[in-house]
């Protein structure tokens, strides 16, 4: 089976500018999270959508935005991109909202890279 | 509010090795508990949780860990260290109750160096 897949797997970009990055969820799981995760530090929780719904949002300026599609894929976007929106991106998906039970599977990551 | 503290951002062992990676948690409510462990250029893979069974967790690839309520501790170990165990090594809280959510809590992470 696949797993979390994210595309694309590198990203360049100038500040000022919108970028968009990509989730799709393991087969049959309905949720998906996205964390930034900046060199040398644990992952931070940007957002969870269960059922096209944003169920939780972290302490992250309104630049950041997402959506769950009805096929549960996600997209994460992020405008007016700062240097320190330079990070790696992760997705992760579990089949219910989570709480701490469910497994949640995480994806290869987006690598963005803001000069 | 939920949190963990790794204690030691950079660990080094040699094979065959005990490896032990600490982790300190604070919670208001019996902790949901995670180690996860990142290669290089990839995504992060569950160890092992804990979510209030038995207190000593075995997971995958040799792995376990122990839940220690008086300690507030949930440290990793693994009795013999190999090449392909360097990595690093994220523990983690679910943020329960504070909200409803899967959203985790993770530490700063631990890089294990595994020396021949």
């Amino acid at each position: 089976d696949a797993g979390v897949t994210q595309s694309p797997t590198h990203l360049i970009k100038t500040r000022g500018q919108q970028v968009t990055l990509r989730c799709s969820p393991i087969s049959g799981h309905k949720s998906v999270s996205w964390y930034q995760q900046v060199l040398g530090q644990g992952p931070q929780f940007i957002f969870q959508y269960y059922e096209k719904e944003e169920r939780g949002r972290g302490n992250f300026p309104d630049r950041f935005s997402a959506r769950q599609f009805p096929n549960y894929s996600s997209e994460l976007n992020v405008n007016a991109l700062l240097l320190g929106d330079s990070a790696l991106y992760l997705c992760a998906s579990s089949i219910t909202m989570g709480q701490g039970i469910d497994e949640q599977f995480f994806g290869p990551g987006t690598r963005l890279t803001v000069l | 509010a939920q949190s963990v503290t790794q204690l030691g951002s950079h660990v080094s062992v040699s094979e065959g090795a005990l490896v032990l990676l600490r982790c300190n948690y604070s919670s208001s409510v019996p902790p949901y508990l995670f180690w996860y462990v990142q290669y290089p250029n990839q995504g992060l893979q569950l160890l092992l949780k804990y979510t209030s069974a038995a207190t000593l967790v075995k997971g995958i690839n040799g792995f376990e860990a122990e839940f220690k309520k008086s300690e507030t501790s949930f440290h990793l170990t693994k009795p013999s260290a190999h090449m392909s165990d360097a990595a690093e090594y994220f523990c983690a809280v679910s943020d329960r109750p504070s909200s409803n959510t899967g959203k985790l809590i993770f530490g700063q992470g631990t890089t294990l160096q595994v020396k021949p």
